[in-house]
């Protein structure tokens, strides 16, 4: 079936360690492809986004998230974390052939990081 | 508004009871989407509006679910008949552009329902 899917559940870092977020999304053709993020007790809010060109991209708060067509993934980075980038991160697909903006959501990661 | 607000935040009601969720999008905003979350999963969609008309109900998981948006604003997803399964988290976004794939949508802070 269809899926976007991401690998961790649960992610546990101290503060200044690097952040890697896998996602894979099993789409061919072309894709738009997004990471959303919900802080404790906010909203949804776009972290960043792809749609063509080139594959990394750079998002708010220093996040930056790589498109590799081969891979079929779109994997979510931050070299250095902070205690406030604790969240929960959804990695998200519109396919190509959707005639309308239905977002397909992966089941979230969850990130904690230790002070 | 300044953003998408839904109501209520909170909704608790006994199994069989019918519950009205509220989305009031972004002011201008044209399409409107609703979305379906529960525990420890991400969003799922349900339907969405381009101005009033539904475009697309796919998602609504049976026929208790239905969703309308009679003046192209305010949208409201009904759950007639509810049951324990139902409980999850209800989004809303809206997006200021009809379907494209470029196009953003912005989340509503949700409706929580819990169904004893």
């Amino acid at each position: 079936a269809q899926s976007v899917s991401q690998h961790n559940h649960h992610v546990i870092l101290s503060e200044a360690a690097s952040l890697e977020l896998g996602c894979n999304y099993s789409y061919g053709g072309t894709v738009n492809l997004f990471w959303y993020v919900q802080y404790p007790g906010q909203h949804l809010q776009l972290l960043l986004k792809y749609f063509s060109g080139d594959p990394l991209v750079k998002g708010i708060k220093g996040f930056e998230a790589e498109f590799i067509k081969s891979k079929f993934s779109f994997n979510l980075r931050k070299p250095s974390v902070q205690w406030s980038d604790t969240a929960e991160y959804f990695c998200a697909v519109i396919p190509g052939y959707s005639s309308a903006s239905k977002i397909i959501f992966g089941s979230g990661t969850r990130l904690s990081i230790r002070p | 508004g300044a953003g998408v607000s839904q109501s209520p935040r909170y909704k608790v009601t006994k199994r069989g009871q019918d519950v009205a969720l509220r989305c009031d999008p972004i002011s201008g905003h044209v399409s409107l989407y609703w979305y379906r979350q529960a525990l420890g999963q991400g969003p799922e969609f349900l339907t969405y509006f381009n101005y009033e008309a539904q475009q697309d109900k796919s998602g609504l998981p049976n026929d208790r679910f239905s969703a309308e948006r009679p003046e192209g604003s305010i949208s409201t997803l009904t759950i007639q008949r509810t049951e324990q399964r139902d409980s999850a988290m209800y989004r809303c976004a809206s997006s200021p552009r009809t379907s494209g794939v470029s196009n953003e949508q912005f989340f509503g802070p949700g409706t929580r329902l819990t169904v004893l």
